[in-house]
């Protein structure tokens, strides 16, 4: 989507390994979010941001971490990987927070 | 604490029928309601919003929503479906408070005949 941007769009990493994913946005929009997707579950929240520097957790954050330096970034990071972990990673902007979001196109990450 | 659910995982529809798609949801206030699609492979569009006035809202792509407060219901409908329209729909649901997450049901996933 024009604005926001995922990557990388593919990774298979290996268990126990570390994993940063990067959204990047160009909207300069104060809220980012981390969402999961997994079949029957819908979109999950990991964590989110409402500000550099400002982070929170969201209902699914074990295991996971986030850093958000500059207004435009917003990274993920597994720490060590796990086989649950494979998913497909959204990266979500807002500019007033709940009157909607913008997504990125997402990042399928495989772990093995 | 808000939730969302979508009570259909899977619904087919032949091209050319009309489509209802449920959401119901438990929030304590005026919710901000949405529904998204999702075609394979991509991102999550927004079709529609709710946030007051109107309790029907017209979307992109033909479809609309209506809110009904005392059934705490926000279904999607269109009236004539198009082969292009399978994909995966997600309701969700936005707090007015805290940092305003969006809270999204299982999803939907529609399958069209020709």
């Amino acid at each position: 989507d024009a604005g926001i941007t995922q990557s990388p769009r593919h990774k298979v990493t290996e268990t126990g390994t570390p994993v940063t994913l990067r959204c990047h946005q160009t909207e300069n929009h104060r809220y980012m979010y981390w969402y999961r997707q997994d079949p029957g579950h819908g979109l999950r929240l990991i964590h989110y941001s409402y500000g550099v520097k400002d982070t929170d957790k969201g209902e699914v954050s074990d295991g996971y971490s986030v850093s958000r330096s500059k207004t435009e970034d917003f990274l993920l990071t597994l720490e060590s990987a796990t086989s649950s972990q494979t998913s497909v990673y959204f990266c979500a902007i807002s500019e007033t927070g709940g009157y909607g979001y913008t997504f990125g196109s997402g990042t399928r990450l495989t772990v093995v | 604490a808000q939730s969302v659910t979508q009570p259909d995982i899977h619904i087919t529809v032949s091209e050319g029928a009309s489509l209802e798609l449920r959401c119901n949801y438990s929030y304590g206030a005026t919710p901000y309601l949405f529904w998204y699609v999702q075609s394979p492979g991509q991102g999550l569009q927004l079709l529609l919003k709710y946030f007051s006035g109107d309790t029907l809202v017209q979307g992109i792509k033909g479809f609309e929503a209506e809110f009904k407060r005392s059934q705490s219901s926000f279904n999607l409908r269109k009236p004539s479906v198009h082969w292009s329209d399978a994909a995966e729909y997600f309701c969700a649901v936005g707090a007015t408070g805290g940092y305003n997450k969006l809270i999204f049901g299982a999803g939907t996933r529609l399958a069209v005949h020709p």
